[in-house]
């Protein structure tokens, strides 16, 4: 059973560009996280989704920001009009649909660079 | 502001001594999970103590877990230089919404 899976994992963007970050979430899970860790920092929470809709994302800046977990295919974190303030790690994660705890599998995260 | 909070920041031992993490968090919690982080590598799960639990116990790894302190604590026995990585406790006062401290740094010296 492979873990959670993102890529790329190092992704590197000139200012103004688009950053799209992708996550397969472990087999069975349908609940996926995105997290952003800036250096030397823990990770702060961005959104959660499930299959087709974004259950909440109050982490996630109102602007340039999006993501979205289609019914088919990987989970994907989309930052358009990249800034340097937008370098850092991000992380998803992914739990089962009926899991009594809140247990999240993360993946390897994609370092993002900004130019 | 951070819900979880851990110290101390940076933490230096010899191998095989014992390494003890803290960490304090502030509102009620479900479920309080330590994560591991090697540099620049993903988050590895290391131990989950449930709001009703008080200790638990994963081969080399005890966490114990004090409601009424807001607190937990990490201990690493026999440390090896493999166990260099930083220390994350997360919280979660919902069902899903993780929230993470800012880590333990610990340097494991051979």
């Amino acid at each position: 059973n492979a873990g959670v899976m993102q890529n790329p994992r190092h992704l590197v963007r000139r200012r103004g560009q688009e950053a799209r970050l992708r996550c397969s979430p472990m087999k069975g899970h349908s609940h996926v996280y995105w997290y952003r860790q800036l250096p030397e920092e823990g990770l702060k929470f961005m959104v959660y989704l499930q299959k087709e809709n974004i259950i909440d994302e109050s982490g996630m800046p109102k602007e340039r920001f999006s993501a979205e977990f289609p019914k088919e295919g990987p989970s994907i974190l989309r930052i358009q009009q990249v800034v340097r303030g937008d370098s850092a790690a991000y992380f998803c994660a992914s739990s089962p649909p009926e899991s009594s705890y809140n247990e999240q599998f993360f993946g390897p995260g994609t370092r993002l660079t900004v130019l | 502001s951070q819900q979880g909070e851990e110290d101390p920041q940076a933490l230096s031992i010899q191998e095989g001594e014992n390494a003890t993490m803290n960490c304090s968090y502030k509102t009620s919690i479900n479920n309080l999970q330590w994560y591991r982080q090697n540099s620049g590598r993903g988050l590895v799960h290391l131990i989950l103590i449930r709001s009703n639990e008080r200790e638990k116990h994963s081969g080399r790894l005890r966490v114990t877990l004090d409601t009424s302190k807001k607190s937990s604590s990490l201990l690493i026995t026999a440390s090896r230089a493999a166990d260099t990585a930083s220390y994350f406790c997360a919280t979660d006062d919902s069902s899903y919404k993780l929230i993470f401290g800012s880590g333990t740094r610990l340097l494991v010296r051979p």
